[in-house]
């Protein structure tokens, strides 16, 4: 069966700190997908990237960037130079080509807090 | 604009009393899926539907109902609301094909509360 562990419930930084949210899966299937969301203080789910198991290039979008390593079944998140308005709830998520991608299992969540 | 709707945003009941929470996309995508979110626990899937009149059920679905009679629609049913059913609850779709899998788009959330 899927899983997926955030093993950070919540980090604490100071505005301008790097953060790196973990995020560890496991899956029996050669063929998946991975997800980040980031659920602001407004509670909507805000889809941040997709990479599927094929693809293990690592991948920087502005202060964001992953980190994806099947060899220790990883996909971390990591922010650069955080803000204020990074504070939110993050999410993991996984889909496994075994179950048809009919579920995305997520992660319980790691709350980042970034504070002035 | 694409977008997942859900009403009620926020809905406060009391125990057996039958509720419906409906969720409409209009990306014309053949994955649907209902999550709830409670502290603690992340989003657990409840039920999802691969396309119209295919439905399964996810990792909680006891105490819940879905139908999908159009692609768009795919309403939440809880027949007898119960207090441990108070919760926070996502629609989303995507486009999955073959080995293709989307993003999956979330709705705004509906909140509710059973007392």
């Amino acid at each position: 069966a899927q899983k997926v562990t955030q093993a950070q419930t919540e980090i604490s930084v100071v505005e301008k700190e790097d953060v790196t949210l973990d995020c560890v899966y496991e899956t029996r299937d050669t063929t998946y997908y991975l997800f980040w969301y980031k659920q602001p203080p407004s509670g909507e789910l805000v889809f941040l990237i997709r990479r599927n198991s094929f693809d293990e290039q690592n991948e920087i979008s502005g202060r964001y960037s992953w980190n994806f390593q099947k060899s220790t079944s990883s996909f971390n998140f990591t922010i650069t130079a955080s803000q204020v308005v990074d504070s939110a709830v993050y999410f993991c998520a996984l889909s496994e080509a075994n179950s048809g991608y009919s579920t995305l299992t997520f992660g319980k969540g790691t709350m980042l807090l970034v504070s002035p | 604009e694409a977008q997942v709707t859900q009403n009620p945003r926020y809905l406060i009941t009391v125990t057996g009393k039958k509720l419906t929470v409906t969720c409409s996309q209009n990306m014309n995508h053949e994955y649907m899926s209902w999550y709830r979110q409670d502290p603690g626990l992340g989003l657990r899937q409840i039920y999802y539907s691969m396309n119209v009149e295919v439905t399964d059920k996810g990792d909680v679905p006891e105490g819940y109902k879905v139908s999908r009679k159009e692609k768009r629609n795919f309403p939440l049913i809880l027949e007898s609301p119960s207090p441990n059913q108070t919760s926070l609850y996502f629609c989303a779709s995507s486009f999955n094909q073959g080995n293709y899998v989307d993003e999956q788009y979330f709705g705004p959330g509906t909140r509710l509360t059973v007392t």
